[in-house]
């Protein structure tokens, strides 16, 4: 069965700071993958996403990129936190499908404060 | 545009009464629906789907849902709601390019 794991669950960084956040998926081949981000009491908004290996989109400018250095890991990073930056942090995948969607699933957040 | 709204932004039910919460869509041709629940601190796990056939579909938990292409809605509903059901609720439309396109969110609390 498929998997996904999201590590830390909970990170407190000063402002400045460089983060790396980490998603890896088995069981699967060629997902897609994505990162999201909630704030407080908002829904959804999605960062990047990538269909493939050095294949990433970004939907939103800001100081975060992303990278896919291998098929099923997928890596959210900045040079430098801003206290905006603080929010849950959701990666999901989903199965690529051409004009289709099966929906995704989650791993399980990571909790950013920046202080 | 491809859209979802979910109107209402919290709805508080008592343990035992019924729910439904609703979910309108904006989509140019067939929609693939769902519905996520994430409790506090955790990421979404999804309920149910829809992508075509029967428009009443069921759920994990209890939960059904019901496509009305007429109304644009998928509509969430449980006949009795327990305790553990307090949680945000999304809506979600696709496919959109490479990516579905989620609702605000309901917050739903259960007095008990």
């Amino acid at each position: 069965s498929q998997t996904i794991h999201q590590w830390p669950a909970t990170l407190v960084q000063p402002v400045g700071s460089p983060l790396s956040l980490e998603c890896t998926v088995e069981g699967t081949s060629n997902p897609n993958l994505y990162w999201y981000r909630q704030a407080a009491g908002r829904g959804l908004q999605l960062l990047f996403y990538s269909v493939g290996i050095g294949q990433i989109s970004s939907e939103v400018p800001q100081n975060l990129s992303a990278s896919r250095p291998q098929d099923r890991q997928f890596i959210l990073s900045s040079k430098k936190l801003l206290l905006s930056d603080s929010g849950f942090y959701l990666c999901a995948w989903s199965v690529r499908f051409a004009g289709a969607t099966d929906g995704y699933t989650f791993g399980s957040g990571t909790r950013l404060t920046v202080v | 545009a491809q859209s979802v709204t979910q109107p209402d932004i919290h709805i508080t039910v008592s343990e035992g009464a019924s729910l439904e919460l609703r979910c309108n869509y904006s989509y140019g041709a067939t929609p693939y629906l769902f519905w996520y629940v994430q409790s506090p601190g955790q990421g979404l796990q999804l309920l149910l789907k829809y992508f075509s056939g029967d428009t009443l579909v069921q759920g994990i938990k209890g939960f059904e849902a019901e496509f009305k292409r007429s109304q644009s809605s998928f509509n969430l509903r449980k006949p009795s709601v327990h305790w553990s059901d307090a949680a945000e609720y999304f809506c979600a439309v696709g496919p959109i390019n490479n990516d579905m396109r989620f609702g605000a969110g309901t917050r739903l609390t259960v007095k008990p």
